[in-house]
């Protein structure tokens, strides 16, 4: 099993919709939790981090779920300018940091 | 965004060239990386460094050697690299390890 696993896309989905994503992570002891967005061929940019208690930011709503171990996503009222990659990043921290990336899942906001 | 700064943002070299990269940032931050994203793959870390020592090697082949002279710069130096290792790399920087990172933009990488 991956460590880190995110359903690849492409979502397509019309403007003024709302979408979702999973981030599934094997490894229990995993302590900070990333979503990250990345356009193509730039960088990966900081969406949000992701708190126990979920977080919220402007149509951004991020949550956690250590029991089922995974991460979710939520874009409500998407926008043109939401077509993106959306990495999760999991850290792990075992005598070292581990930052670990899923493969990003595609998203295509459609006019 | 210029807190993380990479150069040069594209490079082709042949396989028994020397260059280097260079990051710079200029977020006061303790902590910078090496990635490497090649397509249809996820970011794979190379390198940590952490006040300037490093801290994480992630089994990364010997042509590629970090440098991290000072908190603030990164360098990764290549010599005698292979086809496979084209890709984009990424510096990133951290408050400190384990918090959320900051990307520069890049350096594509084409080895001839």
């Amino acid at each position: 099993r991956k460590e880190v696993e995110q359903d690849p896309g492409p979502f397509n989905v019309p403007e003024g919709a709302t979408v979702a994503f999973n981030c599934t992570y094997s490894n229990s002891a995993s302590q900070s939790f990333f979503w990250y967005r990345q356009d193509c061929r730039k960088e990966p940019k900081l969406l949000m981090s992701v708190y126990s208690s979920g977080n919220e930011d402007g149509r951004f709503t991020a949550q956690l779920n250590r029991a089922s171990q995974y991460i979710s996503l939520l874009i409500r009222d998407s926008k043109l300018s939401d077509s993106a990659t959306y990495l999760c990043v999991v850290v792990t921290t075992s005598g070292t940091y581990k930052y670990i990336f899923g493969t990003g899942t595609r998203l295509k906001v459609l006019a | 965004e210029t807190g993380v700064t990479q150069t040069p943002r594209h490079l082709v070299m042949g396989m028994t060239n020397k260059k280097s990269l260079k990051c710079e940032q200029h977020l006061g931050h303790n902590a910078m990386y090496w990635y490497k994203q090649s397509a249809k793959k996820p970011l794979e870390l190379m390198f940590v460094y952490s006040l300037e020592e490093r801290v994480e090697n992630n089994s990364v082949p010997s042509r590629f050697s970090p440098e991290c002279p000072n908190s603030s710069h990164l360098f990764l130096h290549l010599h005698t690299l292979q086809p496979e290792d084209s890709a984009l790399y990424l510096c990133a920087s951290s408050q400190d390890w384990g918090q959320p990172q900051h990307f520069g933009d890049g350096t594509r990488l084409s080895i001839l």
